[in-house]
């Protein structure tokens, strides 16, 4: 089965804690993305990476790292210098290839900072 | 400041009827845009794009139009059925950045009554 998996899908942390959500995919695309969703809220986009060993911030980077060693994997830790990190994030792909056409998105994992 | 909305109360209407939602846009000159399903606690779902020179796409169902003098897109569900209650995004990418990722918008909720 070609997709998308983030694990896990419930996450809860507490205060001070780094902690790292994992984004596979297996539709051997190109670019990956990481956005969070709050209650009643659209997606922000936090970073993206357009190709191995490259990523750039996107609206809300700040206390979010990332990683791009591999095409498959794309890594999102939560810093402890993130003020509110609770919660929903969304890992997506898409083929990339210098237009962004449809993305597919995870299953999303729910963090909560106890 | 550039801004993607979506009309935040939920839209509620009888099993059969045509379901309209409107994405508005200001501030940015998107090269296309797209439409997004999303189910409580999951991720979105792809649904349609229209490029900037298309004035209406069409699917099944569905049909999206694109108006770039109104800044306006409007989706609508034609014969709506229970099934198609969720919340429905609208995201775009700009030419104005260069930026190769979606914005979204805060998304609509439909709810489709029996």
């Amino acid at each position: 089965d070609g997709g998308i998996t983030q694990s896990p899908k419930y996450l809860f942390r507490k205060e001070g804690q780094n902690v790292t959500l994992s984004c596979e995919q297996n539709l051997n695309h190109d670019a990956m993305y990481w956005y969070r969703q709050d209650p009643g809220q659209g997606l922000r986009l936090i970073y993206y990476s357009q190709i191995v060993n490259d990523f750039q911030k996107g609206d809300i980077a700040e206390g979010y790292s990332v990683s791009r060693e591999k095409k498959e994997s794309f890594p999102l830790t939560v810093t402890s210098a993130q003020k509110n990190p609770t919660a929903f994030y969304l890992c997506a792909s898409s083929t990339g290839g210098g237009s962004v056409d449809t993305q597919y998105f995870g299953p999303g994992t729910r963090l909560t900072v106890l | 400041s550039q801004k993607i909305e979506q009309n935040s109360e939920a839209l509620n209407i009888q099993e059969g009827k045509t379901a309209t939602l409107t994405c508005n846009y200001t501030n940015y000159s998107p090269a296309y845009l797209q439409w997004y399903r999303q189910d409580p606690g999951r991720g979105p779902v792809f649904l349609l794009l229209i490029r900037e020179n298309e004035k209406e796409k069409r699917k099944e169902r569905l049909k999206v139009t694109f108006d770039t003098t109104l800044k306006q897109s409007l989706f609508h569900i034609t014969a709506s059925q229970p099934a198609d209650s969720a919340t429905y995004l609208c995201a775009l990418v700009t030419r104005d950045t260069g930026r190769r990722a979606l914005t979204f918008g805060s998304g609509t909720r439909l709810q489709v009554q029996p």
